[in-house]
């Protein structure tokens, strides 16, 4: 069964820091990779999505990586805000498309 | 575009109840319908894949007869709580799949479900 880990557990920077928040995963076999961001008690937002296919996105200050060989993807956020502090968790998506593995999430808190 | 509406946010009931929790696509046509729970402090957890016009798929461990997910329309998917108890209480999420949007999973915003 695929397993995703995120690494670290919880991060916290001063503001303006780049910062890169990592998430593995143990089946090379997927057939894309999702990042996403959760404000407390509030539902998911889609920040970018990977296909297996490719090796980056990018959206603004955010900059998404995949190396299925080694089974990781990094989420690169540039210059930090206030704003960006939330929970961010990357999903891996199964070849059929259908089962969804998310990891445990890391907690970003950027300091003003 | 792509919003996901997840009704209602939050609901407080008794223990014995049952409670519907339902999650629209609004400006889409969603194919398939996810539905997650999430304890505190810890990673979602999917409970069911919901297909318009067919029967769910629950995950291993997730009771069917719990959790009723009944996916009518291609927008709207109803996940019921039957029987509430205090363990029930969870945050519960949906997600909405469009396939015209390269595979892009929608969030809704979540429902705070707490059983006295």
């Amino acid at each position: 069964k695929q397993e995703v880990t995120q690494i670290p557990a919880a991060l916290s920077v001063p503001e303006g820091e780049n910062l890169v928040l990592n998430c593995s995963f143990t089946d090379s076999a997927i057939y894309n990779l999702q990042w996403f961001r959760q404000d407390p008690g509030k539902g998911l937002t889609s920040l970018l999505l990977i296909q297996s296919s490719q090796r980056e996105q990018t959206s603004g200050r955010l900059n998404a990586s995949l190396d299925k060989s080694s089974g990781r993807s990094t989420l690169y956020i540039a210059a930090s805000q206030p704003g960006d502090s939330a929970t961010y968790l990357c999903a891996v998506v199964s070849p059929s498309g259908n089962q969804f593995y998310f990891g445990t999430g890391t907690s970003l808190t950027v300091i003003p | 575009g792509a919003v996901v509406s997840q009704h209602p946010s939050r609901v407080i009931c008794k223990s014995g109840t049952s409670v519907k929790i339902e999650c629209r696509s609004l400006d889409f046509q969603a194919t398939t319908m996810f539905w997650y729970r999430q304890f505190p402090k810890k990673s979602l957890m999917l409970m069911a894949t919901s297909n318009e016009g067919s029967k769910a798929t629950y995950e291993q461990g997730v009771e069917k007869d719990k959790f009723l997910i009944n996916h009518a329309s291609l927008t709207l998917s109803t996940l019921t709580v039957t029987s509430a108890h205090p363990e029930d209480s969870s945050f519960y999420i949906c997600s909405a799949r469009m396939a015209t949007r390269g595979e892009k999973l929608f969030f809704g915003s979540g429902t705070q479900l707490s059983v006295l």
